[in-house]
């Protein structure tokens, strides 16, 4: 069965740096794989997804991810962060065969300080 | 385009209380999807339903938990009766299809808290 590991529950950056939140994934077939925002009482927003193709993808408010086969990450980036940017981010991983459930790890929350 | 509906946004009821939650999905969504998610956790899917007809209730604590989407459209999740381990966000969420690739879209949730 497919499975995610984000690590690191919180993640504190300085207004401008580099962000980086890790995801690992385990499939024993190619994985599709996404990356969801959720902002305080609100639910999931897609960012960004993998599916096929480009392995760098772009998605929205700036944030980038690279599917990397041979280490089975997929970790999501953003070179300069913004206040608006602190939220839980949530990496999903869900297999391209047969039906197969969306698999949510358990978050990262993103602190951001002016 | 109009998002995930769910009412109410927050409840609270005693424990072996009974509770209900609706979600109307996008429109032209043929799936819906209801998700559980407990504080300090991702959201663990509890059934799938694609038009009307159950596609997976693996997860669905089918003892005290019931779903329904009669018309293909909107959907109501009860919980009979409540425990305090249900203490969680209930999120909707819908796409178009069933394929890997769909996005699903979510709705803001209902947080039940139980006493």
């Amino acid at each position: 069965a497919q499975s995610v590991t984000q690590l690191g529950s919180h993640v504190s950056v300085s207004e401008g740096a580099l962000v980086l939140l890790r995801c690992n994934y385990s499939s024993s077939v190619p994985p599709y794989l996404f990356w969801y925002v959720q902002y305080p009482n609100q639910g999931l927003q897609l960012l960004l997804k993998y599916t096929t193709g480009a392995t760098l993808v772009k998605g929205i408010n700036g944030f980038e991810a690279e599917f990397k086969k041979s280490e089975t990450s997929f970790h999501l980036t953003k070179p300069s962060a913004h206040m608006s940017d602190a939220a839980e981010y949530f990496c999903a991983v869900r297999t391209n065969t047969g039906f197969q459930k969306l698999v949510f790890g358990t978050g990262t929350r993103l602190l951001v300080s002016p | 385009e109009a998002g995930v509906a769910q009412s109410p946004r927050y409840k609270i009821i005693e424990k072996r209380q009974s509770v209900a939650f609706w979600c109307n999905p996008i429109s032209g969504h043929a799936t819906l999807y209801w998700y559980q998610q407990i504080l300090g956790q991702g959201p663990k899917l509890l059934i799938q339903f694609q038009n009307n007809g159950v596609v997976d209730d693996s997860q669905l604590p089918k003892d005290r938990f019931s779903a329904e989407r009669l018309k293909g459209v909107d959907s109501t999740l009860k919980i009979q009766p409540a425990k305090l381990e249900d203490s969680a966000v209930y999120l909707c969420a819908s796409s178009q299809g069933t394929g890997s690739n769909q996005p699903q879209h979510f709705g803001d949730g209902t947080r039940l808290s139980i006493l």
